[in-house]
């Protein structure tokens, strides 16, 4: 089956704790991001991906970082995480571009404390 | 700068009424345009989508959005709703890089009984 496999899907933790929020597809999909989703506020995008070793910032990329050193793969770190990065966290993937529409993952809710 | 705006946070509709639910873009160019929705608990997925062509386009679960270049407008519409169509429904407008999404803040459609 075609999908997004996002884990934790749940996740509480304390601040300044270094974590890591996986995702990992299995369609060839060259373009991968991440999105944090608050109330009120839509989804925003924090880091994009083009292909291997090709990222760039979304809208709101302070206090993440990610790589890409497989086409599948795109994790998502947050090395020292605060309160304000209590969200609901979701990967995509797409091949071929907007136009071929997006696959979500079920979503990882962060709690930070 | 592209922008997105969802009409309602919240729309509250009776079962077996008809759905409409708003979405304008500002683009200076003719954009792709999707709706997607959120079931409770889940991911995002694929509703409908307008890139060429025919400007009224049919979706999942008889949804149905009209693309209006003059009104810069593609309303979502549903002539009779169920209880199952209880989700949040996001519309968003493709960059000029066609890879990246602008999202609006998102729909929440309540169904009454």
């Amino acid at each position: 089956e075609a999908q997004v496999t996002q884990n934790p899907r749940y996740l509480i933790t304390v601040t300044g704790k270094k974590l890591t929020v996986t995702c990992s597809q299995n369609m060839n999909h060259e373009y991968m991001s991440w999105y944090r989703q608050d109330p009120g506020l839509g989804l925003r995008q924090i880091y994009y991906s083009m292909n291997v070793e090709v990222t760039d910032k979304g809208d709101v990329p302070e206090g993440y970082k990610v790589s890409r050193k497989e086409k599948r793969n795109f994790p998502l770190i947050l090395e020292s995480p605060s309160p304000n990065q209590t969200s609901l966290y979701f990967c995509a993937s797409s091949g071929g571009g907007s136009v071929y529409g997006y696959t979500f993952g079920s979503g990882t809710r962060l709690t930070v404390v | 700068a592209q922008s997105v705006t969802q009409l309602g946070s919240h729309v509250s509709v009776s079962e077996g009424a008809l759905v409409l639910l708003r979405c304008n873009y500002s683009s200076s160019v003719p954009p792709y345009l999707f709706w997607y929705v959120q079931y409770p608990n889940q991911g995002l997925q694929l509703l409908l989508k307008y890139t060429t062509g025919a400007t009224l386009v049919k979706g999942i679960n008889g949804f149905e959005a009209e693309f209006k270049k003059s009104e810069t407008s593609f309303h979502l519409t549903k002539p009779s709703a169920h209880m199952s169509d209880a989700a949040e429904y996001f519309c968003a407008v493709s960059d000029q890089s066609n890879y990246q999404l602008i999202w609006g803040a998102g729909t929440k459609l309540i169904i009454k009984p």
